[in-house]
């Protein structure tokens, strides 16, 4: 069964922290990894990860995929309150899948 | 990125009656289209796949006969929940996958709200 998880699946943090948000899938027909971030609706596109060890930059986010262990983190530095949002990992295969996403909240 | 335009962005229906909403690839033709359904303070649920030309592939526990799915051009598809009723009520997304070597990138629409009265 096709399965994506991510972790945690709540994060609460204050203004200027670090965080780094957890997601592992199951390969079948792997094809790439994509990162999302929802905030009040449709969720916007964050980054497409294909390459294991490549680290994918966008100014405080940054994410990384690691085909040999099947998981990819997003990490987000120097939080801002603008950054709470629910963050979506999905996987594209034979289909697509998302996980159930983080949610991240931060305090100023 | 590209853009995908869904509409109507919010609906409120009477049960029992149809509503259709569309999803349109404005740059760029989407091999394939999915459907979503977001219940609040969950994640998307996949509801069908569709690519252009051929009958949709629904997931299980998903009614094909409620939620039709038309996929007619490479710019277009719509789905319509038939016969609505007050638990159909829900934030419906469609994404067009834009086919980029042999990976698929997927950009959401905007939407739809959906509450059946």
């Amino acid at each position: 069964e096709d399965k994506v998880v991510q972790s945690p699946l709540s994060l609460v943090v204050h203004e200027g922290d670090t965080v780094t948000l957890n997601c592992s899938y199951e390969v079948t027909n792997f094809r790439s990894l994509l990162w999302y971030k929802q905030e009040k609706k449709a969720p916007t596109f964050l980054f497409m990860l294909t390459s294991s060890g490549i680290e994918k930059k966008s100014g405080r986010l940054s994410s990384i995929l690691d085909k040999k262990e099947l998981f990819s983190i997003l990490n987000i530095t120097a939080t801002q309150t603008g950054d709470s949002a629910i963050y979506l990992c999905a996987r594209d295969g034979q289909n697509f899948v998302f996980g159930p996403g983080t949610r991240l909240s931060v305090l100023p | 990125g590209a853009v995908v335009s869904q509409h109507p962005s919010r609906v409120i229906c009477k049960s029992g009656t149809s509503v259709k909403i569309e999803c349109r690839s404005l740059d760029f033709q989407a091999t394939t289209m999915f459907w979503y359904r977001q219940f609040p303070k969950q994640s998307l649920m996949l509801m069908a796949t569709s690519n252009e030309g051929s009958k949709a592939t629904y997931e299980q526990g998903v009614e094909k006969d409620k939620f039709l799915i038309n996929h007619a051009s490479l710019t277009l598809s719509t789905l319509t929940v038939t016969s609505a009723h007050p638990e159909d009520s829900s934030f419906y997304i469609c994404s067009a996958g834009n086919l980029r070597g042999s990976h698929t990138e997927a950009f959401f629409g905007q939407g739809t709200r959906l509450t059946v009265v």
